[in-house]
């Protein structure tokens, strides 16, 4: 099966910056995606990385690293609006997606 | 309306209750998934649909059954479920292409609690 790793939860300042971290065995890899859910609402899509490097758009920008298998998900500048889960999701050879069970981000004033 | 929508949003039944879940797309998409959220676990693909045929089942149990009757809509019907069957389900649709399915767009999810 896949695996597919990210941390639980993190808590930063209004205004920083915040790494979310994702790294992922698959079979296979036809891309990366990065989700924002808020509680109680629809993942919605922030990003999607299928060759190597940096995807930016606005504050929040996404890395790949395939022979590594590793992302990140960089969110700057941050609002109080931040404060959500961010879901990792891969999908493999057969285009079948799989998620990360999500980080939460909490952001303080 | 826009997006994915899904309904209802909270949903409270007991084991022995029949109930559906429903799910309407208005993206044009061909392709519609049902998936499982619980607390602290990555999102479980249920079903997948594409042009209105079911392409995957991932060893869901009988007590879920999904109906697509059409590109745009998408059921899940539930009878004798069990309490760790409650969770948040999401509807998501894409375009799938040649070249593999687009970004998956998601509804905002029915809450179900099972008693």
């Amino acid at each position: 099966g896949q695996n597919i790793d990210q941390p639980t939860e993190m808590t930063a300042t209004e205004g920083a910056i915040v790494q979310i971290n994702c790294t992922y065995q698959t079979s296979g890899f036809n891309g990366l995606f990065w989700y924002q859910q808020h509680a109680g609402e629809a993942p919605t899509f922030l990003s999607y990385n299928v060759l190597d490097g940096l995807e930016e758009k606005g504050r929040f920008s996404s890395f790949l690293s395939r022979s590594k298998g590793y992302s990140y998900l960089l969110l700057k500048e941050l609002q109080m609006k931040d404060s959500a889960s961010y879901l990792c999701a891969v999908r493999d050879r057969d285009y079948k997606l799989s998620f990360g069970a999500g980080t939460t981000v909490t952001v303080r004033a | 309306e826009t997006g994915v929508t899904q309904t209802p949003r909270h949903l409270v039944m007991g084991m022995t209750n029949k109930k559906s879940l429903k799910c309407e797309q208005h993206l044009g998409h061909n392709a519609m998934y049902w998936y499982k959220q619980s607390a602290k676990k990555p999102l479980e693909l249920m079903f997948v649909y594409s042009l209105e045929e079911r392409v995957e089942n991932n060893s869901v149990p009988s007590r879920f059954s999904p109906e697509c009757p059409n590109s745009s809509h998408l059921f899940l019907h539930l009878h004798t479920l069990q309490p760790e069957d409650s969770a948040l389900y999401l509807c998501a649709s894409s375009q799938e292409t040649g070249t593999g399915a687009e970004t998956q767009y998601f509804g905002p999810g029915t809450r179900l609690l099972v008693l």
